[in-house]
């Protein structure tokens, strides 16, 4: 069935190194990725999304990167500041519908 | 403030309850989408309405069930409640790509 993975579960960074999570999807026909943060007890707020025509999207410090061929896209956060900790989900659209299915969430921690 | 707004933001319940779940989408959003969030989880896909139709369906229990109203606003109603139906409940609103989350509905199930 349709299913996105997502991995690391948890991640440590010091302030000022970067971070890098990875999502890898089994739809084929997906063809929109985005990219949600979620601080404690809050909603999920998008920070970045990516459309299958388009390989890598950069927005200040956070970029995404995609590899259909792999059907794999990553985020990528650098200079990583204490208030970028929360938890970072992917998703994917399945069947070229605006369905999202979502990753099973990347738990940041950026300590000062 | 996204323009999705949820109600009750809390709610506690017994065992056997059935409780209302509401969802006002943004503004001219005709998607609406319902996720479920447990503890330290991710956010299961539970269903989707777009114009009052039901488009999409994912792990929803039978004890679950939605609607969207020709006002446009959804409803989640579950049933015969189990301690593992306690969540947060999101819904989410669309006009094509990104998703709008509502505050969420904290469910408790004692």
């Amino acid at each position: 069935g349709e299913n996105v993975e997502q991995h690391p579960s948890t991640l440590s960074v010091q302030e000022g190194d970067s971070a890098v999570i990875k999502c890898t999807y089994s739809d084929s026909a997906s063809n929109y990725f985005p990219w949600y943060k979620q601080e404690l007890g809050k909603r999920p707020q998008l920070i970045i999304d990516i459309r299958s025509n388009v390989g890598e999207k950069k927005d200040q410090r956070i970029a995404v990167t995609l590899n259909k061929t792999a059907k794999h896209f990553s985020l990528h956060i650098t200079e990583t500041q204490p208030e970028d900790s929360a938890v970072y989900f992917c998703a994917a659209s399945i069947h070229n519908t605006d369905k999202l299915i979502f990753g099973t969430g990347t738990r940041l921690q950026v300590f000062p | 403030d996204s323009g999705v707004t949820q109600t009750p933001k809390h709610l506690i319940t017994a065992t056997g309850q059935r409780v209302t779940l509401r969802c006002s989408p943004r503004s001219g959003d005709l998607s609406v989408y319902w996720y479920q969030q447990s503890l330290d989880q991710g956010l299961q896909f539970l269903i989707q309405y777009y114009n009052g139709e039901e488009r999409a369906k994912g792990n929803i229990l039978e004890r679950f069930s939605a609607q969207q109203f020709p006002d446009l606003h959804s409803e989640l109603n579950l049933s015969s409640l189990e301690l593992g139906d306690s969540a947060l409940y999101f819904c989410a609103s669309s006009g094509g790509g990104e998703l709008f989350f509502g505050e969420g509905s904290r469910l408790t199930v004692l």
